[in-house]
């Protein structure tokens, strides 16, 4: 079975612009949630979004926005980038959990490491 | 103040030793703990979770949670050079409320052979 994919891998832009990140989750997954990992703050919950509607949002400004399309396939974007806004986005994908003691079992893709500018 | 505390390290341990990982926490409504690993440029990857309090135990990794001190441990026993990576708690509320985790800062681990 096929993991979570992030496209691109790696990707340079410079503050101002926006940028578009995508993931496939694994198949069958409904549940897509979305981090931004640096090193000073770790990971941080961006929004979830099931069944194409965000379920879930952190605590970021409004330039960071997603959605979620029918096929479970999930982007984000960041639209006037700053300096601060470079870091690994990492998305997550999971199973609706079958019984009270089963968590969202999240699996991680590799991450877009965007740096910006 | 961060609502999940975790040491970041680094900690360097000779192969064989018993690694105890630790985070604590504040928030009440955490019903799900995680631990997740992550090597190098990678995506971090699911060890176990435990629900509410307890133990759990998988190979050589063993998880506690003790929910009236808030408080949650990793332990890696026989510890091996592949072990080296960091180590992210994690933790969730009830599945009502969606996926959201909640995630330490991470602790950086080193296996020396």
């Amino acid at each position: 079975k096929a993991g979570v994919t992030q496209t691109p891998r790696y990707l340079i832009k410079t503050r101002g612009q926006q940028v578009t990140l995508s993931c496939s989750p694994i198949s069958g997954h409904r549940s897509v949630s979305w981090y931004q990992q640096t090193p000073g703050q770790g990971l941080q919950f961006l929004f979830e979004y099931f069944s194409e509607t965000q379920r879930n949002k952190g605590n970021f400004p409004g330039r960071f926005s997603g959605r979620q399309f029918s096929n479970s396939r999930s982007e984000m974007n960041v639209s006037t980038l700053e300096l601060g806004d470079s870091a690994l986005y990492l998305c997550a994908s999971s199973l609706r959990p079958s019984g009270g003691s089963t968590p969202y079992e999240q699996y991680f893709g590799p991450g877009t490491r965007l740096t910006v500018t | 103040q961060k609502e999940v505390e975790q040491d970041p390290g680094p900690l360097s341990v000779p192969e064989g030793a018993i690694v105890s990982l630790n985070c604590t926490y504040s928030n009440s409504a955490f019903q799900y703990f995680m631990w997740y690993r992550q090597y190098s440029r990678k995506g971090p990857e699911l060890l176990m979770y435990t629900y509410s309090s307890g133990n759990k135990e998988d190979g050589r990794f063993t998880a506690q949670v003790d929910k009236s001190s808030k408080y949650i441990s990793l332990f890696i026993r026989d510890s091996q050079p592949s072990d080296s990576a960091t180590y992210l708690c994690a933790m969730s509320g009830a599945v009502t409320s969606g996926s959201r985790l909640t995630f330490g800062e991470g602790t950086q681990l080193t296996v020396n052979p």
